[in-house]
């Protein structure tokens, strides 16, 4: 069974940098598509990108493109999101979530990472 | 890559049948059966109940159903409880980028 446990609260000023973290305690790391999704103050969910943990295949929604940088470290079984340059609209909650490949849905959640950036 | 269009909210009284709507396109609902619906409590991380269109995960109530027609998907809770009061948002796979699109969301509320 996957279970993903995501790093704690984050408070940044704007144009730092950020790096969060999901962490798959259970096994077959490399065997899933980890996905990372937006959930800004009071509004709904939103698909920011996704990557093969196997071999680091990365995706991303249109929009995110060149705003964050997702990757995988297989040798601690972690997939990252990342920004160079924070802006105070990314203040939100930020969650992973896993999939089998062949499959198209997210069984298994982290509990989400609250990052606030004010300037 | 515009979100999947649902109500903003839907109500029902404890006992009652309700349907959420997912409305997208030929380029992701209406392009495969990889439609998706999770709910969301306040506070707490979305939970699967619903993947490829019908399908329920184990350990989900069988008063979670769905099902699709052309672009439009449905999630229909049936003997509606209390604890079913949650944010629900569907999802589909899309051609664009090989990736994923959510749906507004919509807010259950059990009157």
């Amino acid at each position: 069974e996957v279970q993903l446990v995501q790093s704690g609260a984050e408070v940044k000023r704007t144009g730092e940098s950020l790096k969060i973290s999901c962490k798959n305690s259970g096994n077959s790391f490399t065997h899933y598509w980890f996905g990372w999704v937006r959930q800004l103050p009071g509004r709904g969910l939103e698909w920011m990108g996704i990557i093969y943990a196997g071999t680091s295949e990365t995706r991303y929604r249109p929009s995110f493109q060149g705003q964050v940088t997702i990757s995988a470290d297989k040798s601690i079984s972690t997939a990252y999101l990342q920004w160079s340059s924070l802006k105070a609209s990314d203040t939100a909650i930020y969650y992973c979530a896993t999939a089998v490949p062949g499959t198209y849905y997210f069984d298994s959640w982290g509990q989400g990472t609250l990052v606030t950036v004010s300037s | 890559q515009s979100a999947l269009t649902q109500p903003a909210s839907v109500s029902g009284s404890p006992g009652q049948s309700i349907t959420i709507s997912c409305t997208g396109t030929s380029s992701d609902v209406g392009a495969y059966n990889y439609v998706s619906w999770y709910q969301q409590h306040p506070g707490k991380a979305p939970k699967l109940i619903i993947y490829d269109v019908n399908n329920r995960p184990s350990g989900v109530s069988s008063r979670f159903s769905g099902s699709k027609s052309g672009n439009t998907a449905s999630l229909t809770i049936s003997g509606l409880q209390a604890e079913d009061e949650a944010d629900y948002y569907c999802n589909s796979y899309t051609t664009s980028s090989g990736s994923y699109v959510f749906g507004s969301g919509t807010e259950v509320t059990v009157l």
